[in-house]
């Protein structure tokens, strides 16, 4: 199956430096990745859109100056958290649809094992 | 129109037992439609998906009644083990669009 992998996956910062959290499709080629935020015992909520060589669209509410996202190639997307604050400590989970070659996106989502923040 | 609502919010059932867990949809757009486990700490794992035109899909335990008439759909375990214990979203996408998730649902298997 797809893999997708999330580096790293427990990071503790202090208030005010930004982290940067990688998400890597390691067997597939992906045009298109996700990054969502969950809550403990919540549901996952989109953050943003990532889209290889463009802008990240973001969803309603998310600072996109805050949440910085960038795809620079078709396996790799990164986040960075700037200036983190201890409300910012959550779980951020990437996800990854597989590129098909000359066909459409299967609408298959393959997510990363997930990345802990917490901002002292 | 982009909700997707899912019941119970938890769910306690024997090892062996039949445990159900119902989604229901607004969008008409929507054809893709997963359901994922996911365990304490970890990312969810895609467990079994099905499009609107078919009723019933079924992959080892693992099975998806789909009612496109009524916007529903539901996941079924069938002989469920202490390991099926987790959380399970379902959601719902068009093509390879963004999924809109459930609320989730935990389910403990007992012995």
């Amino acid at each position: 199956g797809a893999v997708v992998s999330q580096h790293p996956s427990r990071v503790i910062c202090k208030s005010g430096t930004s982290v940067k959290i990688e998400c890597r499709s390691l067997d597939f080629q992906a045009t298109t990745m996700f990054w969502y935020r969950q809550f403990p015992k919540q549901s996952l909520m989109l953050m943003a859109t990532s889209n290889e060589g463009s802008k990240a669209t973001y969803e309603q509410g998310v600072e996109k100056d805050k949440f910085l996202i960038n795809h620079a190639s078709l396996t790799l997307s990164t986040l960075t958290v700037t200036s983190a604050h201890p409300e910012d400590s959550s779980f951020y989970i990437c996800s990854a649809i597989p590129l098909q070659r000359g066909r459409s996106n299967t609408g298959e989502l393959f997510f990363g094992e997930g990345s802990r923040l917490t901002v002292l | 129109q982009q909700q997707v609502k899912q019941s119970p919010q938890s769910l306690i059932v024997q090892k062996g037992g039949i445990p159900i867990i119902n989604c229901a949809y607004e969008n008409t757009a929507f054809d893709y439609f997963p359901w994922y486990q996911q365990f304490p700490g970890k990312g969810p794992a895609l467990l079994i998906a099905i499009r609107p035109d078919v009723s019933e899909k079924k992959e080892g335990r693992f099975t998806i009644s789909f009612n496109k008439s009524a916007k529903q759909f539901s996941l079924h375990i069938m002989d469920s083990q202490p390991g099926d214990s987790a959380t399970y979203f379902c959601a719902a996408g068009r093509g390879g669009n963004k999924l809109t998730f459930g609320t989730g649902t935990q389910l403990k298997v007992e012995l």
